[in-house]
């Protein structure tokens, strides 16, 4: 199994609302990231995950919130989010000793009201 | 900061190979060149990378100047499946990556 999967596929929500993006994969990779893409940019890391415990956060705000329960799974919480925040968000893994390639997931593309 | 330098889009005909360019005047010793693509609205995908040495795989060739300080992506036989946007970012090898994605090259296959 060489996939990262992401659920929803798409969201919206008003920004008073609590919701959380989901990302899985089952390589055995020990990194997980998340990523934002606005459109027509290039993706920008938000957060890196080795060994489940968070060890960069790219001075994103804190109404996201990153969670990573376990080494296939990670999770991010949104809360109070404004309408600039509508993006793609997207999921990555890679080994973390040696590892050299990030395989990504196919994103959560989230609008904001 | 991205560290790399690439023209904004190219065109290519299918059947024909796809030669994509990449500056990067500024990498370290260590680093590598890893080019990614990223077909509409689909995730970024991995292709190749590579330190000094020319690379190749089932995807594509990677010819790395002597000096390192540009290279160059090559895609053998561009289908119009190839049409996507192609990044070329450096970075280390060991550990983690901070992928630092620069606005990369729109690659258009035509018929």
């Amino acid at each position: 199994d060489t996939e990262v999967t992401q659920t929803p596929k798409h969201l919206v929500m008003g920004m008073t609302n609590k919701k959380s993006l989901k990302c899985e994969q089952h390589m055995g990779h020990r990194a997980m990231y998340w990523y934002k893409q606005k459109a027509k940019k290039p993706p920008e890391l938000m957060f890196v995950y080795s060994y489940e415990k968070l060890s960069i956060n790219e001075s994103v705000p804190s109404r996201f919130s990153p969670e990573c329960p376990n080494s296939s799974l990670l999770n991010l919480h949104l809360h109070a989010l404004q309408p600039e925040d509508s993006a793609l968000y997207l999921c990555a893994s890679s080994r973390d000793v040696g590892g050299n390639e990030q395989f990504f997931g196919p994103g959560t593309r989230l609008t904001v009201l | 900061d991205a560290k790399t330098t690439q023209p904004p889009s190219m065109d290519c005909a299918e059947g024909r190979a796809a030669n994509l360019p990449c500056n990067h005047s500024t990498i370290s010793g260590n680093e590598y060149v890893y080019w990614y693509r990223q077909i509409h609205s689909q995730g970024p995908q991995y292709i190749i990378h590579g330190l000094k040495n020319n690379e190749t795989n089932e995807m594509a060739s990677l010819i790395i100047t002597e000096d390192r300080k540009s290279s160059t992506l090559i895609l053998p036989h561009a289908t119009l499946r190839d049409t996507a946007v192609y990044y070329c970012i450096v970075g280390p090898d060991t550990g983690f990556q901070k992928l630092v994605f620069g606005t990369g090259t729109r690659l258009l296959v035509s018929p």
